[in-house]
């Protein structure tokens, strides 16, 4: 069985900050890993996702993860954010074979002020 | 870009009512998915359809739902005898073969009264 957990549930920041949303995970097997962002009245969109390869996967909007799996951690950063990147992002896990259902994180929601 | 079409956005039922839930996925995919979200709580998990049959679901998932994909484009998920705590954002998704990621609809929120 699998868990998420995002340490954070709110996090605030200024336009043009740099942001960190932290996601920590617990799996017997090997995962996949996503993350996943709800813009308001919206449904769940994938940002990104790490299957293999590289430990670095990156977003077309700027967005980056990094699959760190001695920490179990996928942490979502962004050098710089805008307004627009105000919503709720969840990370969650999938075991690599067996089932397909995703476990999610409660979510961060992130708020970007002026 | 391809999307997976919920309807309705919003449902309001008396308890003991039944529901369907309706969903468009995307054309060509082939797997198919319901997730619900309490309000406040994590997104989780019901069930999962390939094939034309139930391929994995979860405790949450009992006798009073059921899902059906009845006519190779609409798939559907009935509660029949809906309860206050079924009251959530339920969440329907797709995916095509060899893929990993869902893609998800925009939810239907359903109040149970």
């Amino acid at each position: 069985a699998q868990s998420v957990t995002q340490l954070d549930s709110q996090v605030p920041v200024f336009e043009e900050a740099p942001v960190e949303l932290r996601c920590n995970y617990s799996s017997s097997v090997s995962v996949y890993l996503f993350w996943y962002v709800q813009y308001p009245n919206q449904g769940l969109q994938l940002l990104l996702k790490y299957l293999s390869g590289s430990t670095l996967v990156e977003s077309i909007n700027g967005f980056e993860a990094e699959f760190n799996k001695s920490q179990t951690s996928f942490h979502l950063r962004k050098p710089s954010v805008h307004i627009s990147d105000t919503a709720e992002y969840f990370c969650a896990v999938r075991s690599q074979g067996g089932s397909e259902k995703l476990v999610f994180g409660k979510g961060t929601k992130l708020t970007v002020n002026p | 870009e391809p999307e997976v079409t919920q309807t309705p956005s919003h449902q309001v039922t008396q308890m003991g009512q039944e529901v369907i839930l309706r969903c468009v996925p995307i054309s060509n995919h082939l797997y198919f998915y319901w997730y619900r979200q309490i309000l406040g709580q994590k997104v989780e998990f019901l069930v999962s359809f390939y094939n034309n049959e139930i391929s994995e679901k979860s405790e949450i998932f009992d006798d009073q739902f059921s899902v059906e994909r009845p006519d190779g484009s609409n798939f559907t998920l009935k509660i029949r005898s809906t309860k206050l705590e079924d009251s959530a954002m339920y969440f329907c998704a797709s995916m095509g073969r060899g893929e990993y990621g869902y893609t998800f609809g925009s939810g239907t929120r359903l109040t149970v009264v």
